[in-house]
């Protein structure tokens, strides 16, 4: 089955600009989701096909996806910004939706 | 604005079958093309796609639970439902309901329930 791989953290300070990847096998042919989720919530999509930002969502948050690696990239990082990240894609493959093991950011 | 709302039992006994109902408001399953899935996540853990169904009945499992699962649509209340036979306490989680866009199968989650607990235990 499709293995996305994250780191399991990220650290920075405030003001700075986190990078968080998401490792799979030619993942820039598919489409990469990137959802936050903060403690006892459900997550929140952030990034939709690789770049785009739902209403609502700051400019802050960006992504990209080319060859083995998406990223989502956090931008003047801000205390709001701790949580954890998730990417997701769907495995034409096998017909399913996967998932990626999730990064922890923390605001320093 | 579409919202999303889990419900049922928070406990069931091991062996048994988890059942969970998914309740769409401010929008219409079938009216609006919703493809409502579940999706789990273990206790500190990462998230797990269990399934999706289509207004029309139309369902796709996870293959690693695919034989203990099955999702049902009901347009009439405007609910779908989710039920897991032969829990363990390895199906202890977070379930969430969340529905996918209906721009392609590539379509993201962009609406999720608040999520509810169960816990499989004697």
């Amino acid at each position: 089955s499709y293995v996305l791989t994250q780191p399991p953290s990220v650290s920075v300070a405030p003001g700075m600009t986190a990078r968080i990847t998401c490792g799979g096998n030619s993942i820039g042919t598919k489409s990469v989701h990137w959802y936050q989720q903060k403690p006892g919530q459900a997550p929140v999509l952030v990034i939709y096909y690789d770049t785009d930002r739902p209403s609502g969502i700051p400019e802050r948050f960006s992504g990209s996806n080319s060859g083995n690696t998406a990223t989502l990239t956090i931008s003047r990082v801000e205390a709001g910004d701790e949580a954890d990240y998730y990417c997701q894609v769907w495995d034409s493959r096998s017909d399913h939706y996967v998932f990626g093991t999730g990064t922890k950011v923390t605001v320093l | 604005q579409v919202q999303l709302q889990e419900s049922g039992p928070g406990l069931v006994k091991p062996s048994q079958t988890l059942s969970l109902t998914c309740t769409v408001s401010g929008g219409s399953i079938a009216g609006d093309g919703y493809y409502c899935s579940w999706i789990r996540q273990h206790p500190g853990k990462g998230l797990e796609w269990i399934g999706y169904i289509y207004y029309s009945g139309t369902t796709y499992y996870n293959p690693s639970l695919k034989s203990r699962v099955t999702i049902s649509v009901d347009t009439s209340k405007n609910q779908f439902s989710l039920k897991l036979s032969s829990v363990t306490v390895a199906d202890t989680a977070v379930y969430y309901c969340a529905n996918r866009g209906n721009s392609g199968s590539d379509a993201p989650f962009d609406i999720w329930g608040q999520g509810t607990v169960v816990t499989v235990s004697s």
